[in-house]
């Protein structure tokens, strides 16, 4: 039982570059999202998932994709990076599909830095 | 914008010694969670106290809640090197997700 994996640990993206950091989970939770961590402001959210097929934006969704095909994975999309999207970013489950009301299980973040 | 504010900032004590720290929020809810982030790694759940609950208490962690003044503690006691990292509250808001605070960092000398 993995938990919570996330690929890759580390990644220096060039401004403009795209990519995807991935996502995956194996404890058949409905629920995941994605955060992202930035010095003395805690965690915000990009975008959640309360199923396979649904996706929704959170707190701060600009210049960032999803898609939920399967319930297991729950990639995320950079379009064109920004030195703005410098940070950290994590990926979180939990099994209900209301993330308040049960623990987030978080993978260990992706370490992300536009040039 | 954050739901939770913690307070202070950051701490430091000695193994042995008992360490509070305060989270404010903004809007009502549902839940307040803490979360506990050793460096470089994920968030790891610590507690759970619904609305209508006024304390909790898991090992050696006792979290209160007030909803009328918005705000909850954690307190850990008898702390060892092993509590270093950062605590962060997290509060359901009004659209079901949970919103974090920007979290106390405390570091437990031997």
């Amino acid at each position: 039982n993995a938990g919570v994996t996330q690929t890759p640990k580390f990644q220096v993206l060039k401004t403009g570059q795209s990519m995807t950091l991935q996502c995956a989970q194996d404890m058949n939770h409905e629920y995941m999202s994605w955060y992202r961590q930035d010095p003395g402001m805690g965690l915000r959210l990009i975008h959640y998932s309360v199923g396979a097929g649904i996706t929704d934006q959170g707190e701060v969704p600009n210049g960032y994709n999803v898609s939920r095909s399967t319930t297991e994975d729950f990639p995320l999309r950079l379009l064109s990076a920004a030195p703005s999207q410098t940070s950290v970013y994590f990926c979180a489950s939990s099994y209900s599909s209301e993330a308040y009301n049960s623990p987030l299980h978080f993978g260990n973040g992706t370490r992300l830095t536009v040039t | 914008s954050q739901q939770g504010e913690e307070d202070p900032q950051a701490l430091s004590i000695q193994e042995g010694e008992n360490a509070t720290m305060n989270c404010s929020y903004k809007t009502s809810i549902n839940n307040l969670q803490w979360y506990r982030q050793n460096s470089g790694r994920g968030l790891v759940h610590l507690i759970l106290i619904r609305s209508n609950e006024r304390e909790k208490h898991s090992g050696r962690l006792r979290v209160t809640l007030d909803t009328s003044k918005k705000s909850s503690s954690l307190l850990i006691t008898a702390s060892r090197a092993a509590d270093t990292a950062s605590y962060f509250c997290a509060g359901g808001d009004s659209w079901g997700k949970l919103q974090f605070g920007a979290g106390t960092q405390v570091v437990v000398t031997p």
